[in-house]
């Protein structure tokens, strides 16, 4: 069974501070991706990432990096988090590269910042 | 701007009774619909798909409706259980053009079953 892990589950933040979403999957995907998602604004792709060591920007990707070390694994980097990048975070990952593809989601990360 | 559109925002039906979700976009490369379903506090999962080449696909309760010229489509949820209280996405993408490596979602239906 496809399996999407993220870490933490939650995290509070401070202004400013650097902040660190995981995730690992195991479903030997090669796209993986960061969504966030904020009431009244549905899903927003982030970044995304078709191989390890390369990522490439989404449709809002300002204030966020993104790190791709291997085929497993996919960081979403705030260096300096704001107010404003409240929200819950979804990693997913798919097979292929072609849209048609199902995207397999984590359970989120909820990060709050102060 | 917005590319996908949902209607409404929340809905909520008796159980037993047909929920029925709406969908609208704008970009006429779009030929892949899938809807995502998801529960508090979980990730959305894969619920039902449709591409552009069929005009309906049933999957037990769910089935989608699409209007290609109207660049429409709906899902209708027959036989509405307690256990379908989610929010339902919405999403768009060139599918197998290979045009492109996302999906665009829409903002989501709250969708409530009352007992």
């Amino acid at each position: 069974e496809a399996a999407v892990t993220q870490s933490p589950r939650s995290k509070v933040a401070v202004t400013g501070g650097k902040v660190t979403l995981s995730c690992h999957q195991t479903n030997n995907h090669d796209y993986m991706y960061w969504y966030r998602q904020d009431t009244g604004h549905g899903l927003r792709l982030i970044h995304y990432s078709y191989v390890a060591d390369s990522t490439e920007k989404g449709d809002i990707p300002d204030g966020y990096k993104a790190s791709r070390p291997s085929q497993e694994n996919f960081s979403l980097i705030l260096e300096l988090a704001s107010l404003s990048q409240t929200a819950v975070y979804f990693c997913a990952s798919s097979d292929g590269g072609l849209s048609a593809e199902t995207l397999y989601f984590g359970s989120g990360t909820r990060l709050t910042v102060l | 701007q917005q590319q996908v559109r949902q209607s409404p925002q929340s809905l909520t039906v008796w159980e037993g009774e047909t929920a029925i979700l709406n969908c609208s976009y704008e970009d006429s490369t779009f030929n892949y619909f899938p809807w995502y379903q998801q529960f508090p506090g979980e990730g959305p999962a894969l619920l039902i798909s449709i591409s552009s080449v069929s005009d309906k696909k049933e999957d037990g309760r769910f089935t989608i409706f699409f209007n290609k010229r109207e660049k429409k489509l709906s899902l209708h949820i027959t036989d509405s259980q307690p256990g379908d209280s989610a929010t339902y996405f919405c999403a768009a993408s060139e599918g197998d053009t290979g045009g492109a490596d996302r999906l665009t979602f829409g903002k989501g239906t709250q969708l409530i079953i009352q007992p």
